[in-house]
């Protein structure tokens, strides 16, 4: 059972930098998003998509760039990277239904370092 | 005011005991919450959802109190394992839209 997974799980770049994480869930769950974790406050979201052809913004959007071309697929783009993006990114994708309602599952993390 | 909030703690507990906190939220509309586990540089994975009228599963049990906004997670005869940081997160009904929001978490240690 993959789920959700995640890649790179490691990564370092530089200042002003591009890079794309990815994503790719097998659950054929309609809504996906990708959320960055730093300590102390919790998890916040970035982008999130409810189906293939329609993403929106999350809570900490700028910055970052998403599509969903296809269900299983949603990478997350760095435009130019900036030491203020070094955290945990989480990607997670749930159910149809009620918008929200349904559990997450959550991908094993990407750890993302800008020097 | 943070929408979701948790003690950070940690809660230390001895193995077996049982251990309660809670988790406030700040909007009324809320419509759904849950409760997930997430160990160290692990991701978040779901412990239970939580249901009006009070759910247990095991040595869980979430209850929610919506007079007050608040969440609870209880854990009986804690175990070893129990150790990690449980996140409380909220479906909040907003203007814009609904809103997943998640809570700072509480450390959790069991110990021998």
């Amino acid at each position: 059972n993959a789920g959700v997974t995640q890649t790179p799980k490691f990564q370092v770049l530089k200042t002003g930098q591009s890079m794309t994480l990815q994503c790719a869930q097998d659950m054929n769950h309609e809504y996906m998003s990708w959320y960055r974790q730093d300590p102390g406050m919790g998890l916040r979201l970035i982008h999130y998509s409810v189906g293939a052809g329609i993403t929106d913004q999350g809570e900490v959007p700028n910055g970052y760039n998403v599509s969903r071309s296809t269900t299983e697929d949603f990478p997350l783009r760095l435009l130019s990277a900036a030491p203020s993006q070094t955290s945990v990114y989480f990607c997670a994708s749930s159910d149809s239904g009620p918008f929200f309602n349904q559990p997450q599952h959550f991908g094993d993390g990407t750890r993302l370092s800008i020097l | 005011r943070k929408e979701v909030e948790q003690d950070p703690g940690p809660f230390n507990v001895p193995e077996g005991a049982t251990v309660a906190f809670n988790c406030t939220y700040s909007n009324s509309a809320s419509q759904s919450f849950f409760w997930y586990r997430q160990d160290c540089r692990k991701e978040p994975k779901l412990l239970m959802s939580v249901y009006s009228s009070g759910n247990e599963d095991g040595r869980f049990t979430a209850q929610l109190n919506r007079a007050s906004q608040y969440i609870s997670l209880l854990i009986r005869d804690s175990k070893l394992s129990d150790s990690a940081t449980y996140l409380c997160v909220v479906n909040m009904i907003k203007a814009a839209g609904n809103k997943l929001t998640f809570g700072g978490g509480t450390r959790v240690l069991v110990k021998p």
